[in-house]
């Protein structure tokens, strides 16, 4: 059974901060990972996928890894504003014709001003 | 490009009582998937329907149900509603089974008292 965890639950920083997201996964046979934004109370805002034969993806000032071999993601956060507060949740759709995402719980960000 | 859409934005419900809750995919999107998110958690795969027919199910009881339009468009059904019921409904589309990943609408908040 695919699990998916997300390290720290919470993270604090000031404005300007790089900063780095982590997601591990438990079974490496996975089709895609995908990363999430969702503000509070509200749906979710794809960031970036990544498919199981790429190693990263970038967007603005994010940018996302995938090592599939040791089931982890991470995504960085360049230059983070306090528009960046919001929860940030990794998905993994598994492989073997799965249809379903499997997500973490989430990081909690705040980015103080 | 419209995104996907749902409707009611919140819902109060009774135990009990039966509820239906509706989306409408992305154009060009012709696979919808529903999940329930409780607080604080990661959304939890409910169903999805291609081309009108149910190709996976989640860990949900009959109770939850499901339909899929000739427009694509999609209703989530529960029916005997209990308490633990309320949370935050998504709605997901994406093309060919999810291969370019899911875009999701804002969410219905369920509250079921």
């Amino acid at each position: 059974k695919q699990e998916v965890t997300q390290i720290p639950a919470a993270l604090s920083v000031p404005e300007g901060e790089n900063l780095v997201l982590n997601c591990s996964f438990t079974d490496s046979a996975i089709y895609n990972l995908q990363w999430f934004r969702q503000d509070p109370g509200k749906g979710l805002t794809s960031l970036l996928l990544i498919q199981s034969s790429q190693r990263e993806q970038t967007s603005g000032r994010l940018n996302a890894s995938l090592d599939k071999s040791s089931g982890r993601s991470t995504l960085y956060i360049a230059a983070s504003q306090p528009g960046d507060s919001a929860t940030y949740l990794c998905a993994v759709r598994p492989g073997g014709g799965s249809e379903k995402l499997v997500f973490g719980k989430g990081t909690k960000l705040t980015v103080n001003p | 490009e419209t995104g996907v859409t749902q409707s009611p934005t919140h819902l109060i419900k009774t135990r009990g009582q039966q509820v239906t809750l509706r989306c409408s995919s992305q154009s060009g999107h012709n696979t919808v998937s529903w999940y329930q998110q409780a607080l604080g958690q990661g959304p939890q795969f409910i169903f999805q329907y291609y081309r009108e027919e149910e190709n996976g199910r989640g860990n949900f009881p009959p109770r939850f149900s499901g339909l899929q339009f000739p427009n694509y468009s999609s209703e989530l059904n529960v029916n005997a509603l209990e308490l633990d019921d309320s949370a935050l409904y998504l709605c997901a589309s994406s093309t060919g089974q999810g291969r370019g990943g899911y875009t999701f609408g804002s969410g219905t908040r369920l509250t079921v008292v």
